[in-house]
């Protein structure tokens, strides 16, 4: 079974500009997290999509927007891009216990490399 | 809001010895935790999830533990390997089983050859 896929993996934009980043969720997976992590803050959650619905939120900005999409495939976008959202930006599908799988483990893509400059 | 915290920051040690890394998490409520390593510029990696009824599960060389009540977690790790250098981060996830992870900070393993 494919893994989670990001694409791109790295992106470089200018201050002010908008990105948008893509994940694959794991074949069967429903629901899809992201996460920023940066040397100064770690891992910190940025929302959750479980059928093409926003389901959890993190404390960011309405800068940062996500959808999700019937195939379960989702995106973020940022708006407005500041240099400190500089990060990766990690997307993770959630097992949802079958097929040998463990409920509720998250499984990480290798993530997109964000630089605003 | 839950807090969780990895001791030490980092740790080098000469292949070949058994290690400890630690995870304490302030509320105790969780729904599981899941232990990650992650190589530098890398996704993560699961490496093994407690549900909170459980006390340790097991993966090969590793072997990871959970005390709910005091809020702790241990991640040993037998007979280590050079390829066994990574940041090790821990998550917990809140008992909604919402499926938002609450990340510590991180071990950054070194195996000396």
């Amino acid at each position: 079974k494919a893994g989670v896929t990001q694409t791109p993996r790295y992106l470089i934009k200018t201050r002010g500009q908008q990105v948008t980043l893509s994940c694959s969720p794991i074949s069967g997976h429903r629901s899809v997290s992201w996460y920023q992590q940066t040397p100064g803050q770690g891992l910190q959650f940025l929302f959750e999509y479980f059928s093409e619905t926003q389901r959890n939120k993190g404390n960011f900005p309405g800068r940062f927007s996500g959808r999700q999409f019937s195939n379960s495939r989702s995106e973020m976008n940022v708006s407005t891009l500041e240099l400190g959202d500089s990060a990766l930006y990690l997307c993770a599908s959630t097992g949802r216990g079958l097929a040998g799988e463990t409920p509720y483990e998250q499984y990480f893509g290798p993530g997109t490399r964000l630089t605003v400059t | 809001k839950q807090e969780v915290t990895q001791i030490p920051a980092a740790l080098s040690v000469p292949e070949g010895e058994n290690l400890v890394l630690n995870c304490s998490f302030t509320d105790s409520a969780i729904y599981n935790l899941q232990w990650f390593r992650q190589d530098p510029g890398k996704g993560l990696t699961s490496l093994l999830l407690i549900q909170s009824s459980q006390r340790e599960q097991t993966s090969g060389r590793l072997n990871a533990s959970l005390d709910k009540s005091s809020g702790r977690s241990t991640l040993y790790i037998a007979a280590s390997q050079p390829g066994d250098s990574a940041t090790y981060l821990c998550a917990v996830q809140g008992q909604t089983g919402a499926n938002n992870l609450f990340f510590g900070t991180g071990t950054r393993l070194t195996v000396i050859p």
